[in-house]
């Protein structure tokens, strides 16, 4: 069974400190990896990585993805506030399989 | 800017109604999703429409159904709502990559369904 597993499942910091979020997968025919932040509503995208060891990133977000580990990391340099969400990673596996992780829910305090 | 809708934010219905959900897309999107959000499951894969009138079965499609008619719409039913199908339902859309692959998708507001 396809699963991805996201760790830690919440985490409190304050304005400044740098998170690492991490997701690892266990998927048939991994296609891409892709991390979204969450928000009151929708997930909005981050990053899709399909290719191991090739950074990603976007200001203060970067994220790379390590298939002989299977995993990924999401990191965030001198959080904000408007950093606080729930950050979904996604595995994309054969058969236009889509498995959503649990979430990691930051919160970052002034 | 993609825009994905759903019909509506809130809903609430009783045991054994038939419920719709809608979901509208303006990109011209080959592929769309329905998923349920839960505390702790993260999003789960109801179903998923890669052409009109196509369907595939996700990872939980017990006691829900599909209608896709139109490029742009994606319907999901519950032909007789229960209380465990409470939820927060989110669509979402995206373009068929090259290769093969789904690629980004992008989501709708998301519907929160209480069933009383």
């Amino acid at each position: 069974e396809d699963k991805v597993v996201q760790s830690p499942l919440s985490l409190v910091v304050h304005e400044g400190d740098t998170v690492t979020l991490n997701c690892s997968y266990e998927v048939t025919n991994f296609r891409s990896l892709l991390w979204y932040k969450q928000e009151k509503k929708a997930p909005t995208f981050l990053f899709m990585l399909t290719s191991s060891g090739i950074e990603k990133k976007s200001g203060r977000l970067s994220s790379i993805l390590d298939k002989k580990e299977l995993s990924s990391i999401l990191n965030i340099t001198a959080t904000q506030t408007g950093d606080s969400a729930i950050y979904l990673c996604a595995v994309e596996a054969g058969g236009q399989n889509f498995v959503f992780g649990p979430g990691t829910r930051l919160s970052v305090l002034p | 800017d993609v825009k994905v809708t759903q019909s509506s934010r809130y809903l609430v219905k009783r045991t054994g109604e038939k419920v719709f959900l809608e979901c509208v897309q303006d990109m011209d999107h080959e592929n769309m999703f329905w998923y349920r959000q839960d505390p702790g499951l993260g999003l789960r894969l109801i179903y998923f429409s890669y052409d009109v009138k196509m369907k595939e079965k996700g990872d939980i499609p017990e006691g829900y159904s599909v209608s896709r008619e139109k490029k742009e719409r994606f319907s999901l039913i519950l032909e007789s709502a229960s209380t465990n199908q409470t939820s927060m339902y989110l669509c979402a859309s995206s373009f068929p990559l090259p290769l093969g692959g789904v690629g980004e998708q992008f989501f709708g507001p998301g519907t929160r369904l209480t069933v009383l």
